[in-house]
């Protein structure tokens, strides 16, 4: 079957530097994407990596590690506004996305 | 920007009453989906489609159906709604083709079943 990995809770302290791992096991595999979603909001898009390394957006990165089934998403310069839940999903080889179940993250002072 | 819409953001039904949920995006995309999204698990994906008047079931389409007779508008519909229904509907849309597009999701409809 198809699996995607996340912890269901992390607690970061606000001006630090957290990580968000998702481990997956998918037939066949053509990206990974990390989307962030407020409670009561929609997920938005954050980062796409399809290749092995790191992509870095601001304060936020993706890494992907397609022969170990692994990506992380690194936070930087934690915010308050960071407290959401973010959502691993992978492309499989018939180009659907499956989703984990996301991780919380809650931000504290 | 990518503008998807929904309908309602809140909406109670009856058990056994038919609902329709209703989804609109702007960006002239060819790809729309139906999610649900419930405590504890991942999206799950009800319906898609990849085109005008074109549905492909997803992981549980089970007592419901869909409707996309123009590009902009796909709608989700249960028959005959049920407790077990009671969840939060997302609907997304995304660029056709097989690249990774990212999907854009709408706000969500948040749907009880009494």
């Amino acid at each position: 079957g198809q699996n995607i990995d996340q912890p269901t809770e992390m607690t970061a302290t606000e001006g630090a530097i957290v990580q968000i791992n998702c481990t997956y096991q998918t037939s066949g595999f053509n990206g990974l994407f990390w989307y962030q979603q407020h409670a009561g909001e929609a997920p938005t898009f954050l980062s796409y990596n399809v290749l092995d390394g790191l992509e870095e957006k601001g304060r936020f990165s993706s890494f992907l590690s397609r022969s170990k089934g692994y990506s992380y998403l690194l936070l930087k310069e934690l915010q308050m506004k960071d407290s959401a839940s973010y959502l691993c999903a992978v492309k499989d080889s018939n180009y659907q996305l499956i989703w984990g179940a996301g991780t919380k993250l809650i931000i504290k002072p | 920007d990518v503008k998807v819409t929904q309908s309602s953001r809140y909406l109670v039904k009856r058990t056994g009453e038919k609902v329709f949920l209703e989804c609109v995006q702007d960006m002239d995309h060819e790809n729309m989906f139906w999610y649900r999204q419930d405590p504890g698990l991942g999206l799950r994906l009800i319906y898609f489609s990849y085109d005008v008047k074109m549905k492909e079931k997803g992981d549980i389409p089970e007592g419901y159906s869909v409707s996309r007779e123009k590009k902009e508008r796909f709608s989700l519909i249960l028959e005959s709604a049920s407790t077990n229904q009671t969840s939060m509907y997302l609907c997304a849309s995304s660029l056709g083709g097989t690249e990774a597009y990212e999907q854009y999701f709408g706000p969500g409809t948040r749907l009880t079943v009494t």
